[in-house]
């Protein structure tokens, strides 16, 4: 089974600028892998942010975007709020089976 | 509104089966692909079957092949998961979601264990 790697946590400042990345145990993530990345809050649902590698779903903020960094997905968050604290999860599609990162704690302080 | 709502999450002893329901509304269902993707007690997300719109076309984690059995019913506008041979590492809460995954419920929480 193929593993879909993420930084296990990442620390940003109140107006900051991270990236977080999602790798592939399989080899260089493409856009034939759809990537789709996910916000997680406590005790609720994952709430969807990126499809396809880079579109934005339709109430997700432009602070957010998606792309392909090297060989690895990235979704970056600019201008960071305190209510982006949350755990993120890329997802990543193989030929109809799909595999969710490891996730990342973003850390607002 | 879109709408997902999970149900038949229980308390079962290791080597019950359990199906679990999830009914959609606000959206052509039939028109969607429709997913199940479970989370452990404070683990991450784990993407576990998806079913096309033909009724027909599934797929399954390699881990969930054998055990789970994906289906649903379009004219119910429900997808369905039969669990069978449960573990004590299926407990988990089970959200379903549409698409992408775009939508998703709120989930319904499995709890095997004797």
């Amino acid at each position: 089974q193929t593993v879909v790697t993420q930084e296990p946590s990442l620390t940003v400042s109140p107006g900051g600028t991270v990236t977080l990345t999602c790798a592939s145990s399989a080899g260089a993530v493409t856009y034939n892998n759809y990537a789709n990345w996910f916000q997680q809050k406590p005790g609720q649902p994952p709430r969807a942010l990126i499809y396809s590698t880079d579109t934005r779903h339709t109430l997700t903020p432009a602070r957010f975007s998606g792309s392909l960094l090297g060989d690895k997905a990235a979704l970056t968050l600019s201008g960071v709020q305190p209510d982006d604290e949350a755990e993120y999860y890329c997802l990543l599609y193989y030929a109809g089976v799909y595999v969710f990162g490891t996730g990342t704690t973003v850390t607002v302080l | 509104d879109v709408q997902l709502v999970e149900s038949g999450g229980s308390l079962v002893q290791p080597g019950g089966s359990l199906r679990l329901s999830c009914v959609g509304s606000g959206f052509i269902f039939s028109n969607f692909r429709m997913h199940w993707v479970r989370q452990a007690p404070g683990k991450g997300l784990f993407w576990v079957s998806s079913i096309e719109g033909d009724e027909i076309t599934t797929h399954y984690a390699d881990s969930m092949r054998g055990r789970f059995t994906i289906s649903r019913d379009n004219a119910k506008n429900t997808v369905y998961l039969q669990m069978n041979t449960l573990r004590v590492e299926d407990t988990a809460l089970y959200y379903c979601a549409r698409d992408n995954p775009d939508f998703w419920g709120q989930g319904t929480l499995v709890t095997v264990s004797s």
